[in-house]
């Protein structure tokens, strides 16, 4: 099965930095590629997705890209706000389409920003 | 649209006793999934269904646990004779029929607010 493996496990910054948190995955089916935050006690909830057939997407101060050569992907985040702290997941998947994957998930980013 | 509901919201149970958590999809949102998550961990795969028939279960323990998405009614977990180590946030998401790749947002895959079961 796939493997999803992120780093760094936490992350501090300070407030109008950047932060980029890494990901890679093992299997070169997977074509589907979701970022999610969640917040202390909160549910999970979806910041930023890419496909396979996209090398970049960007959302105002958040961006993604990704290497299917070098199986990995990055969340950027630009300009931090202390509102930003969270812990940050990848995920990956395969989308056939008929049926969409289990998603296989990093272990996590701790974001701390400060102010 | 309300988006996907889980109840109870905060179950606790003896050893020994049975949990049971319910999640209902998104409108429009056929199939459904189910993760746990220990304290300070990733999102651990349980469970994928669609109405009545389950995709794939192979992330779920062999023993005392189960999970069903009945025709009528929503999805449930349930988890026989709980033990300490079931202690956790369960998740429960929704995605819409399939058939439409190349979807991306919150179309895709959607969270419900989780079940935090404690086991005492």
């Amino acid at each position: 099965g796939e493997n999803v493996e992120q780093h760094p496990s936490t992350l501090s910054v300070q407030e109008g930095d950047s932060a980029v948190i890494k990901c890679t995955y093992s299997d070169s089916a997977s074509n589907y590629f979701p970022w999610y935050k969640q917040e202390l006690g909160k549910r999970p909830q979806l910041i930023i997705d890419i496909r396979s057939n996209v090398g970049e997407k960007k959302d105002q101060r958040i961006a993604v890209t990704l290497n299917k050569t070098a199986k990995h992907f990055s969340l950027h985040i630009t300009e931090t706000q202390p509102e930003d702290s969270a812990v940050y997941f990848c995920a990956a998947t395969v989308d056939r389409g008929s049926t969409l994957g289990r998603l296989y998930f990093g272990r996590g980013t701790q974001l701390t920003v400060w102010p | 649209n309300a988006g996907v509901m889980q109840n109870p919201r905060h179950l606790v149970r003896r050893r020994g006793q049975e949990a049971r958590l319910r999640c209902s999809p998104m409108k429009g949102h056929s199939h459904v999934y189910w993760y746990r998550q220990l304290p300070e961990e990733g999102l651990k795969f349980m469970v994928y269904l669609q109405k009545e028939n389950i995709i794939d279960e192979s992330g779920m323990p062999k023993e005392r646990f189960s999970a069903e998405f009945p025709k009528e009614g929503p999805s449930i977990l349930r988890i026989q004779q709980v033990v300490r180590g079931d202690s956790a946030a369960y998740f429960c998401a929704s995605s819409p029929p399939m058939g439409r790749i190349g979807l991306t947002g919150a179309n895709v895959l959607t969270f419900g607010a989780g079940s935090r079961l404690t086991v005492l």
